[in-house]
C-alpha cells in the first residue's frame, strides 16, 4: 500500500551539531521525494527535493540522499541553528504521480 | 501573486452544523488538494482534484465533499460536522510536470474546532 515511514519522531541536538532524518517508502515507482519544514502555526514549506534520477542533492547546510534499491531517503542538516527548530515532513509521489504521501513528521529541537 | 489562500482562517462549529472551506490559487495550477493535520499524524489527504470538474478521494474522505467548478478554486464541505473533524485543514496546489514531479504549494491553513 501507499506508505511513508519517518524516523525519528523527535530529535534534539545542540547548536552546531548535525541532524539526520530518515524515511522509507513502499512504491518502487515513486520518483519524487520532497522535504517540507513547518514552523509552529505556519504552513509547510518546501525546503529541498530530490528526483529519482539523482542520488544526492545539496543546498547550503541541507542535503538529501536517495537509495532507490533500499527505498529510503534521508535529510541531513549540518551546523544546526536554533532557527532550524521545526517539524520536518518527508513525502513521496504515488498514484501516477498525482499525489504525495507524507511521513508523520520529525520534531527537531536545536538548543543554543 | 498571492499564491494559495484559504478562507476562513479560524472557525468554531457545533456538532451537526455545516460549513464550506474555500481554497483559491492564482498560479494556474492543475492539481489541488485538501489535507487535514492532527497532532502526531502528519498530513493526511482528504480529497484531491487533477483538473476543473474532476475530484478523487484521498486517504480520509468520509464526512467531506469537494467541488472544483473553477480551475482556481477548490471547495471542501462538511455537511454535518463532528468533533472528530476538529483539525487544521491545509489546501495545496501543484502544476503538472511531465515527469511527475509533484511540487506542492500550501495555503496558510484553517483551524476548525467542532464542539
Amino acid at each position: 500500500g501507499e506508505n511513508v515511514e519517518q524516523h525519528p519522531s523527535t530529535l534534539s541536538v545542540q547548536e552546531g551539531d548535525s541532524a539526520v532524518i530518515k524515511c522509507t517508502y513502499s512504491d518502487s515507482a515513486s520518483n519524487y521525494f520532497p522535504w517540507y519544514k513547518q514552523e509552529l502555526g505556519k504552513r509547510p514549506q518546501l525546503i529541498i527535493d530530490i528526483r529519482s534520477n539523482v542520488g544526492e542533492k545539496k543546498d547550503q547546510r541541507i542535503a538529501v540522499t536517495l537509495n532507490k534499491t533500499a527505498k529510503h531517503f534521508s535529510l541531513h542538516i549540518t551546523e544546526t541553528q536554533p532557527e532550524d527548530s521545526a517539524v520536518y515532513f518527508c513525502a513521496a509521489t504515488y498514484t501516477g504521480f498525482q499525489k504525495l504521501v507524507f511521513g508523520t513528521g520529525t520534531r527537531l529541537l536545536v538548543s543554543p | 501573486n498571492a499564491g494559495v489562500t484559504q478562507t476562513p482562517k479560524f472557525r468554531v462549529l457545533k456538532t451537526g452544523q455545516s460549513m464550506t472551506l474555500l481554497c483559491a490559487q492564482d498560479m494556474n495550477h492543475e492539481y489541488m488538494y485538501w489535507y487535514r493535520q492532527d497532532p502526531g499524524m502528519g498530513l493526511r489527504l482528504i480529497h484531491y482534484s487533477v483538473g476543473e470538474g474532476t475530484t478523487a478521494k484521498g486517504e480520509v474522505p468520509d464526512g467531506y465533499n469537494v467541488s472544483r467548478l473553477k480551475k482556481q478554486n477548490f471547495l471542501l464541505g462538511l455537511e454535518s460536522a463532528a468533533p472528530s473533524q476538529t483539525s487544521v485543514y491545509f489546501c495545496a496546489s501543484s502544476p503538472i510536470h511531465l515527469a511527475g514531479y509533484n511540487e506542492q504549494f500550501f495555503g496558510p491553513g484553517t483551524r476548525l474546532t467542532v464542539l
